[in-house]
């Protein structure tokens, strides 16, 4: 357990609107990355961070922004959410020392 | 183009029998390596890594992995799978100091009794 948790779990909204998911970790992890799952791609990278209010642009970063003030969260916006932004959002944190990501259990977004 | 290939989209497998997921990068040079494993509905848990030295790996729930430079290969092994092993299975590739990982489109596998 790399102690992430995300939120919300499950989110059901409309075309449009913002939206904020939020990651957060307790063992003081500097990188840290957002990622979205659908089928026949398996995860994409939308943006990563690597330290306080240090982010970059990952593959698939169009529609989305980031942000993090604190080292333990990363947030997750999008500006006005599209269907094809329907998805499962996974976040992780990379333990520098072992050099392998670990992740959260996911929020799944449904826009409609 | 750096790339994750993992040709086989779905296995089906019978309890007790062998089990091989392949995986296939393209990348400059030797990345490191992992494989991951999805339940339903749940994250994703590490299996195993390759980083440097023995290309033979072990890792959780008696699951090992090869790495072959020459064929670009890390393909992923178990001897005799049970019914808890069915899941899907990503390969991912990692090869910047910024830890960003690219993976496969996964490879579903299903277990018969």
């Amino acid at each position: 357990d790399a102690g992430i948790t995300q939120s919300p779990r499950h989110k059901v909204t409309e075309t449009g609107t913002p939206v904020t998911l939020r990651c957060h970790q307790t063992e003081n992890h500097r990188y840290m990355y957002w990622y979205r799952q659908d089928p026949g791609h398996g995860l994409r990278l939308i943006h990563y961070s690597y330290g306080v209010k240090d982010t970059d642009k990952g593959e698939v970063s169009d529609g989305y922004s980031v942000s993090r003030s604190k080292t333990e969260d990363f947030l997750l916006t999008l500006e006005s959410a599209t269907s094809s932004q329907t998805s499962v959002y996974f976040c992780a944190i990379r333990d520098r020392g072992q050099e392998t990501q670990y992740f959260g259990p996911g929020t799944r977004l449904l826009v409609l | 183009a750096q790339s994750v290939t993992q040709p086989d989209i779905h296995i089906t497998v019978s309890e007790g029998a062998s089990l091989e997921l392949r995986c296939n990068y393209s990348y400059g040079a030797t990345p490191y390596l992992f494989w991951y494993v999805q339940s339903p509905g749940q994250g994703l848990q590490l299996l195993l890594k390759y980083f440097s030295g023995d290309t033979l790996v072990q890792g959780i729930k008696g699951f090992e992995a090869e790495f072959k430079r020459s064929q670009s290969s890390f393909n992923l092994r178990k001897p005799s799978v049970h019914w808890s092993d069915a899941a899907e299975y990503f390969c991912a590739v990692g090869a910047d100091s910024w830890g960003k990982l690219q993976f496969g489109a996964g490879t579903q596998v299903v277990v018969t009794p």
